[in-house]
Order: C-alpha cells, then sequence, then structure tokens
C-alpha cells in the first residue's frame, strides 16, 4: 500500500538547474497538492489539480511549473533552481469525495547553492 | 476567503500532564472538515484526529481529543497524558471540497 511516493527524498542543486520532483499516488484520488515548507514554518501552497489535466495556481507558484496528464503523477518542475527555493517539498492527495483526509509523500529535501 | 489561526507558536507541557493548542478559523461555509495534523522531526505529516462540522460531538482518539465550537469557530486540541513521543509541531486544518487552509503551527515540547 505505496500511498503518496515522492522521489528523490534529497537533491543538491546549483543555481540555474533545473530538475523535476517526481509525486504519484496510487489511491486514485482526483486532488493534489504541491507545498513547500521552509525551515521552522508551515506549508505553503504552490500548485494544485482537481483531476488530469487541471491545474492551478497556490500562493507561492512563480519559479514552478506542474503538469497533470494522468491521475496518478503530478510532477513539478523548478526551472532556473534559486536559493530561495531551498526548502522540502511536500506532495499530497486527497479523494474528492469522502473523510476529507489530507495523505502527504514523506517529502524531498532541496538545497540549492 | 477561509483563515485558520494558531495563536501559540510554541508551547511546553511536563510528560504525563495535558496540554491543549488553539486553533481558531474564519469562514462562511456551513459543512467542512477540520483537521489536526502533527509532524515529528521525521517530517512525515501524520493525522491525529478530524472533525466533520455537522457533527456536534468532539472527536476523540484515544489520547487526544477535540473541543470543537462551531458557532465561535474554534477547534483546540487536547492531549491528555503526554509522552515523549508527542513532541512534534502541530497544524489545525479546514477543508471544504479542493481548498485545504493550514495554521502556521505550534511547536509543543515535553519536558521530561
Amino acid at each position: 500500500n505505496a500511498g503518496v511516493t515522492q522521489t528523490p527524498k534529497f537533491r543538491i542543486l546549483k543555481i540555474g538547474q533545473s530538475m523535476t520532483l517526481q509525486c504519484t499516488q496510487d489511491m486514485n484520488h482526483n486532488y493534489m497538492y504541491w507545498y513547500r515548507q521552509d525551515p521552522g514554518m508551515g506549508l505553503k501552497l504552490i500548485y494544485y489539480s482537481v483531476g488530469a489535466g487541471i491545474t492551478d495556481k497556490g500562493e507561492v507558484p512563480n519559479g514552478y511549473n506542474v503538469s497533470r496528464s494522468t491521475t496518478e503523477d503530478f510532477p513539478l518542475r523548478l526551472e532556473l533552481a534559486a536559493p530561495s527555493q531551498t526548502s522540502v517539498y511536500f506532495c499530497a492527495s486527497k479523494d474528492r469525495v469522502g473523510t476529507g483526509e489530507l495523505f502527504f509523500g514523506e517529502g524531498s529535501r532541496l538545497t540549492v547553492l | 476567503a477561509q483563515t485558520v489561526t494558531q495563536s501559540q507558536p510554541e508551547m511546553s507541557v511536563q510528560e504525563a500532564e495535558t496540554v491543549t493548542l488553539s486553533c481558531t478559523y474564519d469562514t462562511s461555509e456551513s459543512d467542512y472538515y477540520l483537521f489536526w495534523y502533527k509532524q515529528p522531526p521525521s517530517r512525515q505529516m501524520i493525522l491525529v484526529i478530524r472533525q466533520e462540522a455537522y457533527k456536534q460531538q468532539n472527536a476523540t482518539e484515544n489520547r487526544f481529543s477535540v473541543n470543537f465550537q462551531k458557532a465561535a469557530k474554534s477547534f483546540s486540541l487536547k492531549i491528555s497524558d503526554s509522552q515523549l513521543g508527542d513532541a512534534a509541531m502541530y497544524f489545525c486544518a479546514w477543508n471544504r471540497d479542493d481548498k485545504i487552509i493550514f495554521g502556521k503551527g505550534t511547536r509543543l515540547h515535553i519536558l521530561p
């Protein structure tokens, strides 16, 4: 029972490099989310999706892009990495109906040097 | 717009004692969910307890219980018999459909 799987768990990038954080869920959830969490702080919503082919911006979308070609996958693309993007990134999903519980991945720690 | 406020950035409690974490929210919706999530040093987000707004009865999960006051828009978490493993960041969250709003969190320290 995998739930929400994020890869990689750790990554170091140089300024200006690009990368993709992968997120996949096996619960057939409609809704998926990307959050970032800076040290000692709360969660900030980057992007979210309510279904395949539909994405929308959260409160901190600048410097990121997403796509949702399938129900299972919701990758987050970082273009031209900057030190301000050093953070822990969480992918999460929830069902459109049901208990409302948000299921989280284990997080990806990204450092931009 | 909905907001969630956790007014206590940090709290400390003696082991085996009881502690209450505060959460207030603002919404014009009548049907929604409220949650408390725990984030230990491992950083994994763990659901502690869930409350459905239409239910008047307060939710309980073992040592964790809530005081849900819908009219006052208050949703506090009570942890009884605090244990060292309860040390974590606790986030209050409001949800309806695809909208999920998190508070900024309360860091809970357990004193041995």
